[in-house]
């Protein structure tokens, strides 16, 4: 089945500092990613969609030059966030349409604390 | 504003006890339905989706949902849960004319044996 690898699973950095997440689609491609954040026992909140080779589009208090997103090729999308602050600590998901079965498959997620 | 609603934040039920959980939606038009499961400490997991035909759609783990149009509800059913079933469920709405997917705000379900 369709396989989503969202690479680091966990990550620590030092406010002001930047953290990259990748996000690859394994055995299919696609054309569109999602980015979502998620706060401890709350829901996934879209934060933006990816596009290859367009920028992407970000929902509406999303900060676009603190997450910055990349969709540089049919497989690999990445996420960016920018001068991290402890308040930027959460959950993020990122999402892969699969246009072969019109699913959504989801990666495992990267745990970002901000110290 | 267009939304998912999952009305049961937290519930609470006995093994054996059957499972209803609520979504309502409020998109016009045409859209596609999932509802996706957490456990603990893993990723999401998709039990079941709903494109388009018969609106009672069975997914995996005995699991099922019916969609009706006219309420804009897609509800979540279980005949008899299990104390694996606990976990975190997730409804989840697409617009047919766009890629995202909007998801509720998610139901915690505990089941003790």
């Amino acid at each position: 089945g369709a396989v989503v690898s969202q690479h680091p699973s966990r990550v620590i950095c030092k406010s002001g500092t930047s953290v990259k997440i990748e996000c690859r689609s394994l055995d299919f491609q696609a054309t569109t990613m999602f980015w979502y954040r998620q706060f401890p026992k709350q829901s996934l909140m879209l934060m933006a969609t990816s596009n290859e080779g367009s920028k992407a589009t970000y929902e509406q208090g999303v900060e676009k030059d603190k997450f910055l997103i990349n969709h540089a090729s049919l497989t690999l999308s990445t996420l960016t966030v920018t001068s991290a602050h402890p308040e930027d600590s959460s959950f993020y998901i990122c999402s892969a349409r699969n246009r072969g079965n019109y699913g959504y498959t989801f990666g495992s997620g990267t745990r970002l604390t901000v110290v | 504003a267009q939304s998912v609603s999952q009305h049961n934040h937290h519930v609470i039920l006995s093994e054996a006890a059957s499972l209803e959980l609520g979504c309502n939606y409020s998109y016009g038009g045409t859209v596609n339905l999932f509802w996706y499961v957490q456990y603990p400490g893993q990723h999401l997991q998709l039990l079941l989706k709903y494109f388009s035909g018969d609106p009672l759609v069975k997914g995996i783990k005995g699991f099922e949902a019916e969609f009706i149009k006219s309420k804009f509800s897609f509800n979540l059913r279980k005949p008899s849960v299990q104390w694996s079933d606990t976990a975190e469920y997730f409804c989840a709405v697409n617009k047919k004319d766009t890629d995202k997917l909007i998801f509720g705000t998610g139901t915690r379900l505990q089941v003790f044996p």
